[in-house]
């Protein structure tokens, strides 16, 4: 059981926009900006797409955005392409021993 | 450039010891903490702990504390996990990775390759 919740999966067709969530507590999420998300593709190492919660890495599409209300951090991506489809991971820092913690991640498949 | 470098792929047995590597070239090793993530076959990411090379100072989840040790030799910019008895569940891919500022409340922006470690008998 992953402490942060997101959907196993979702989909969209090319140039639609959708939306991950990740639920957590106030002992992370909601208590922290320190909410980052990361793109992985099958067999590569994950890539940081967003970080603070809603800003872009150099080289980020500004097609990625994040945000933040309460416990839930969102991830959307506007106008999906094919190279969007891979696993999305988010993470954010807690007030737990455990530092860091990542949600289960979502498989995002593009029609 | 900013690269991370780890150590190639290993098959042990279980109750072998392992030490896993990974170099930092392209930035001030010391400056910046050096974390470890672990991913099982087929599933999600697991955050294990983080070293700062600067002075040692380490953290680690209570998951992977007092199971893996985490380490440093800044004099060769090279960051360590290891184990002294392996398990068949230490199988898994490990990654190293860069924060993104000086301090463990930050994300990681750069990562190694990843070392691909399995434990069988």
């Amino acid at each position: 059981q992953s402490a942060l919740t997101q959907p196993a999966s979702v989909s969209g067709s090319p140039g639609q926009s959708i939306t991950i969530s990740c639920t957590g507590t106030s002992s992370d999420v909601g208590g922290y900006n320190y909410v980052s998300w990361y793109q992985q593709h099958p067999g590569k190492a994950p890539k940081l797409m967003i970080y603070e919660v809603s800003n872009r890495p150099s080289g980020v599409p500004d097609r990625f955005s994040g945000s933040k209300s309460g416990n839930t951090a969102s991830l959307t991506i506007s106008g999906l392409q094919a190279e969007d489809e891979a696993d999305y991971y988010c993470s954010s820092y807690t007030s737990s021993s455990t530092h860091w913690v990542f949600g289960g991640g979502t498989k995002l498949t593009v029609l | 450039e900013v690269q991370l470098v780890q150590s190639g792929a290993e098959v042990k047995k279980p109750g072998e010891s392992l030490k896993i590597s990974c170099k930092g070239s392209g930035y001030s090793f010391t400056s910046y903490w050096i974390g470890w993530v672990r991913q099982m076959p087929g599933k999600g990411l697991e955050w294990m702990g983080i070293i700062y090379p600067g002075d040692s100072d380490t953290r680690y989840s209570p998951s992977f504390q007092g199971q893996v040790t985490i380490s440093a030799d800044k004099s060769i910019s090279t960051a360590y996990l290891q184990w002294s008895s392996l398990k068949a569940s230490d199988t898994a891919m490990y990654y190293c990775a860069r924060t993104v500022w000086g301090s463990y409340r930050s994300p990681f922006d750069y990562w190694g390759q990843g070392t691909l470690v399995t434990v069988s008998s």
